[in-house]
């Protein structure tokens, strides 16, 4: 069975400045998706970044962006120039590409900004 | 704008209660799934159902049971609600295919007492 693996439950950075966190799964699949959500506060799940194992090139959403090792199955997201509003939990999760399987989550990492 | 609306944002129940939360989605998504979130455990898959009446099992199916009679609507049913079933709990709907988005709901807070 696939697993995603979120090391780290808390993180902090300064308004401003960047963090890296990080995210790690296992499968034996050759092609999948992997995505970051984001849930601030307020609760509402939110999609932040998507990438598709077979593209090489590392997926960017503005001030987001991902550092995919497929080889080493790892899969770490970077916001750069961190605002108030990035503060919330963070979920990396994974989807083999079967058309109706479900994301596997990991355990999230909460992350705060300081003013 | 793709939603996903649950029925209630927070619920108190008593133990013993049959308890019904309710999730509707508007864009005619095939896939509909039921998560419960607790703090250090992140999201586990509770039930999903990739069409209208079909439903299948997740990790973590015990205590629970769904309804989905009709493609908008999926509903998770605590038969008989306990303490330990104190949680969040987000719905979510995706569309049929490879590259689709899964979009969630804004959670309902259960409370057993």
């Amino acid at each position: 069975a696939q697993t995603v693996t979120q090391s780290q439950p808390e993180m902090s950075v300064q308004e401003a400045e960047t963090v890296t966190l990080s995210c790690t799964y296992d499968t034996s699949e050759s092609d999948y998706y992997l995505f970051w959500y984001k849930q601030p506060p307020s609760r509402q799940m939110i999609l932040v970044i998507r990438q598709e194992a077979y593209k090489q090139q590392n997926a960017t959403e503005n001030r987001f962006s991902v550092n995919f090792q497929k080889a080493a199955k790892s899969f770490s997201l970077k916001i750069s120039d961190s605002q108030l509003g990035d503060a919330a939990m963070y979920f990396c999760a994974y989807r083999t590409v079967s058309g109706n399987t479900p994301l596997v989550f990991g355990k999230g990492t909460r992350l705060s900004v300081i003013a | 704008d793709v939603k996903v609306t649950q029925s209630s944002r927070y619920l108190v129940k008593r133990t013993g209660e049959k308890v019904f939360l309710e999730c509707v989605q508007d864009m005619d998504h095939e896939n509909m799934f039921w998560y419960r979130q607790d703090p250090g455990l992140g999201l586990r898959l509770i039930y999903f159902s990739y069409d209208v009446k079909m439903k299948e099992k997740g990790d973590i199916p015990e205590g629970y049971s769904v309804s989905r009679e009709k493609k908008e609507r999926f509903s998770l049913i605590l038969e008989s609600a306990s303490t330990n079933q104190t949680s969040m709990y987000l719905c979510a709907s995706r569309q049929g295919g490879t590259k689709n988005i899964q979009y969630f709901g804004a959670g309902t807070r259960l409370s057993v007492l």
